[in-house]
């Protein structure tokens, strides 16, 4: 049972475009709502976060939209540069499950073209 | 301050035999997490150690197994390898109690 569901599963923009990748999940426990970037070879790195008791969070390019009641969440990437092409990972984990095991999706792979 | 380091990075096993990784946590972190990503998918979460004790399990066979160190390094040990074990495996480490979760490098698994 796939608990957070990822799309697209690729996506191609101009530098300069908004990519705009999307999560929904499942499980109404989730309290807390990662987003992972990661290059080729490397381990995935903590982008941006948001709790769901806030509708959106910025820092720098990177924005998430957090919608509650449809369960969906969603990152924006303003002004892409070539640099910001990577797979992107959206997760969730629930603070009562005592472990915090992240749950994720399964990843969109961004390419920002020149 | 330093991150979260792996050993080794590749690693290259027959069907069969057994594997130990090994993961050192960030500075001030006490919570170690292990992951396993295939190719082309998102990490899925294997176990978590705090205080050297395993703290949540995914849906993972008893082969694979952990310890949790004083310095709060640890290993993943995976017994029994089989082809499906192939994989790059992610420690992260984290502070009990706090949702951020920082993953190391990983350690690329091939098994043949």
């Amino acid at each position: 049972q796939q608990q957070v569901k990822q799309s697209p599963q690729s996506l191609i923009v101009q530098k300069g475009g908004i990519p705009i990748i999307n999560c929904a999940y499942e499980n109404t426990a989730f309290d807390y709502f990662p987003w992972y970037q990661q290059f080729p070879g490397k381990g995935p790195a903590l982008l941006i976060a948001i709790r769901p008791d806030v509708s959106e969070k910025k820092e720098g390019r990177f924005t998430i939209s957090f919608n509650k009641s449809a369960k969906q969440f969603s990152l924006h990437i303003m002004d892409s540069q070539p640099g910001d092409s990577a797979t992107y990972f959206c997760a969730a984990t629930s603070s009562g499950a005592g472990s915090y095991q992240l749950t994720f999706g399964k990843g969109t792979k961004l390419s920002v073209i020149p | 301050e330093t991150g979260v380091t792996q050993s080794p990075t590749h690693l290259i096993k027959t069907r069969g035999q057994q594997v130990t990784l090994r993961c050192s946590s960030q500075s001030g972190h006490n919570t170690v997490s292990w992951y396993q990503q295939a190719l082309g998918q998102g990490p899925q979460f294997i176990f978590q150690y705090y205080r050297e004790e395993e703290n949540g399990r995914g849906n993972f066979p008893p082969r694979f197994s952990g310890l949790q160190f004083p310095n709060y390094s640890s290993e993943l040990n995976v017994n029994a390898l089989e082809l499906d074990d192939s994989a790059l495996y992610l420690c992260a480490s984290s502070f009990q109690g706090a949702n951020e979760q920082y993953f190391g490098p990983g350690t690329r698994l091939t098994v043949t």
